[in-house]
């Protein structure tokens, strides 16, 4: 069956620019994530929605990044007024919820920022 | 300041051998800990989980151990094979309605033939 896709799956921009990058998740899986990886690093939290609310949005860094997911299904970050600093890989999850036990979050393959 | 800390950047094991990949937390309010494999140019693909309240769980050639008093897992590999190499970040899931993931920065393991 077909994973959890994200495009583009590069995208070079200008300093200032807006972009958007888009997100499918596995279909039937209600929980969708998106994350943040810089080079050297591990995979940053940036937030999570549970259907089309946004169940925890602790980790966007500040009020240029936004995500929406309307009708539950694919989720759209949006950054505006890129910064150099923004530049890395965006990784996109899914997964099951419900349950007592840890519920898989399937990645895909992200999409890599550059800000020129 | 990181939650969970991978110490060592990398790691090379000749095939056959074990492979032990360790990970350190300051947090204790963790439910679950999670181990991700990740080649280049994909996303992380989840490997094994273990709960809080266990200190051992076991799936095929990967086992991962829990030391909650020194607040430290370990992944081991036995036997090694090539198709093993990969950067492996450990990763724990905080308790309570979040299901975010907090990882580690990676380990590259490298498994010679």
């Amino acid at each position: 069956g077909a994973g959890v896709s994200q495009t583009p799956s590069n995208k070079v921009t200008e300093k200032g620019k807006y972009v958007e990058l888009r997100c499918d998740p596995i279909s039937g899986h209600t929980a969708l994530y998106w994350y943040r990886q810089s080079l050297g690093q591990g995979p940053e939290f940036l937030i999570y929605f549970q259907g089309t609310g946004a169940a925890d949005d602790s980790g966007l860094p500040n009020d240029r990044f936004f995500a929406v997911r309307p009708e539950g299904s694919v989720s759209t970050l949006k950054i505006q007024r890129t910064e150099r600093g923004d530049s890395a890989v965006y990784l996109c999850a899914s997964s099951l919820t419900g349950g007592s036990s840890y519920n898989e979050q399937f990645f895909g393959p992200g999409t890599r920022l550059t800000v020129l | 300041d990181q939650q969970v800390k991978q110490n060592s950047p990398s790691l090379s094991v000749q095939e056959g051998r074990i492979s032990i990949l360790n990970c350190d937390y300051t947090n204790s309010m963790f439910d679950y800990f999670l181990w991700y494999k990740k080649y280049p140019a994909e996303g992380p693909t989840f490997l094994i989980s273990i709960s809080s309240i266990k200190d051992k769980n076991e799936d095929g050639r990967f086992t991962v151990f829990l030391n909650k008093s020194a607040k430290h897992l370990s992944l081991h590999i036995v036997p090694s094979q090539p198709g093993d190499s990969a950067v492996y970040f450990c990763a724990a899931k905080p308790q309570g309605g979040s299901e975010k993931l907090v990882f580690g920065k990676g380990t590259k393991l490298t498994v010679n033939p």
